[in-house]
Parts: structure tokens; sequence; C-alpha cells
């Protein structure tokens, strides 16, 4: 199984702060990775998929890079909408595999 | 409007058996693959089984196989997970989503997720 582990386990920011977020992945995935954001009892949100590429509606203000085992999603001028828990996900092949989350808080 | 709606989560003995449900609405569901995730409380996502369109082919989670058993009816635009020999460790949120384009099984990620439903295992 492939594994993903994504730093740090928790981000404190403020209002308009640029942020960085690693997953990487146990063997080289391409560029199959996913990025979700995750509210508080809510579902998880896609945010982009095939490591770079930005889902419909999603802010400019994300971006995702990455490929091989090395992966990242910056989020350029944190908003407040954005305090939440993101994970990374490779579909590369099953099982299909989560890192263990990033919580952004407010600092 | 896509949307994903799960049901049939409860609380249950463990070594009991649960079936949940997912409504698909707003796509032609047929064509899809479909997927189940959970999540136990405080913890990470953890994908747990993937359906192709037509059932073709199936997917499980090593924490799961042997216990679970996904299926479908395309004729009731639903997602199905027979889940048996329940445990503790299956308490978790769990969500059923979509993958995002149609007739493909393999390198798809999951565009629409459902709310979820609960699954508690406890005696």
């Amino acid at each position: 199984d492939i594994k993903m582990t994504q730093s740090p386990s928790t981000l404190s920011a403020s209002v308009g702060d640029r942020i960085t977020i690693t997953c990487r992945a146990s063997q080289s995935i391409d560029n199959w990775l996913a990025w979700y954001q995750q509210k508080p009892g809510k579902a998880p949100k896609l945010l982009i998929f095939k490591a770079s590429s930005l889902e419909n509606r999603v802010p400019s203000r994300f971006a995702g890079a990455g490929s091989g085992t090395e992966f990242t999603l910056t989020i350029t001028s944190l908003q407040p909408d954005d305090f939440a828990t993101y994970h990374c996900q490779q579909f590369k092949s099953y099982p299909w595999t989560f890192g263990q989350g990033t919580k952004v808080d407010i600092k | 409007e896509v949307q994903l709606v799960e049901s049939g989560g409860g609380l249950v003995k463990p070594g009991g058996s649960l079936r949940l449900s997912c409504v698909a609405s707003g796509f032609t569901f047929r064509d899809y693959t479909m997927n189940w995730v959970r999540q136990a409380p405080g913890k990470g996502l953890e994908w747990i089984s993937s359906i192709s369109d037509g059932s073709s082919y199936i997917q499980y989670g090593d924490s799961v196989k042997g216990r679970i058993t996904v299926s479908r009816d395309d004729a009731e635009n639903s997602l199905y997970l027979q889940m048996d020999s329940l445990t503790d460790d299956d308490t978790a949120v769990y969500f059923c989503a979509r993958s995002d384009s149609a007739h493909i099984f393999y390198y798809c990620y999951m565009d629409v997720w459902g709310k979820g439903t609960t699954v508690i295992v406890s005696s």
C-alpha cells in the first residue's frame, strides 16, 4: 500500500498569510493526487486534482504542485473561510490512501 | 443539482450488522464508479470500497475486506454497503462519494460527496 504523510499536522496562521502544506508518498504516484478541504461535521470538498488542477469554483488562492513523491498545497492569502482540515489522497493505485490531515487554525 | 444522501447509520452492538444506503440525484448514476470513505472520530479519512459502473470492478480496503459487501442498484440510483461482524473500530462517519468521470475505475478522484451517516458500534 502507498503511505501518504502530511506535514505539519497542525498549522497556526493568520488571515492574509501564505501557507504551504506538504504531502509525501511512500512511492511514486506520478501526479495522481487530490487535495480536499474539510470543515468540522461536514463532508470533504475537492480542491485540487491531478496534483495541480483546480476544481471548478475553487478560489485561485489555492494552488497544488508536485509530482512523483512530494506534493504541496499552497494558500496564497489565507481567508477566514479557509480555516479547516486539509487531506491529500493518492489515486494511483488501490487501496486509495489519504494523508493523516493538516488542521489549519487561527493563530 | 448533483447530490448524494446517505442513510442507514445507527447504534449497533459488536458483532452486529448494518446496511448503509446512498441515494444519488442530479447525474446519470449508472455511468459512474461510486465509493465509500469513512472517518473515525477525530481521525483522518479512510477509503474502504469502490464499485465500478456495471459492478464489473470492486475493490475493498484491507481493514474491512471479508466483512463488507458493496453493491448498487442503478434502477434506484442507489449505492449500498453491507457491513457484518462490526467492531468498535468500525465506529465512524461513512461517506459515499462519486468518482470524477463516467466509465472509469482507475485513476479517478472523488468529486462529489454526501454528508455522511454515523455508525456507532458499542455494547
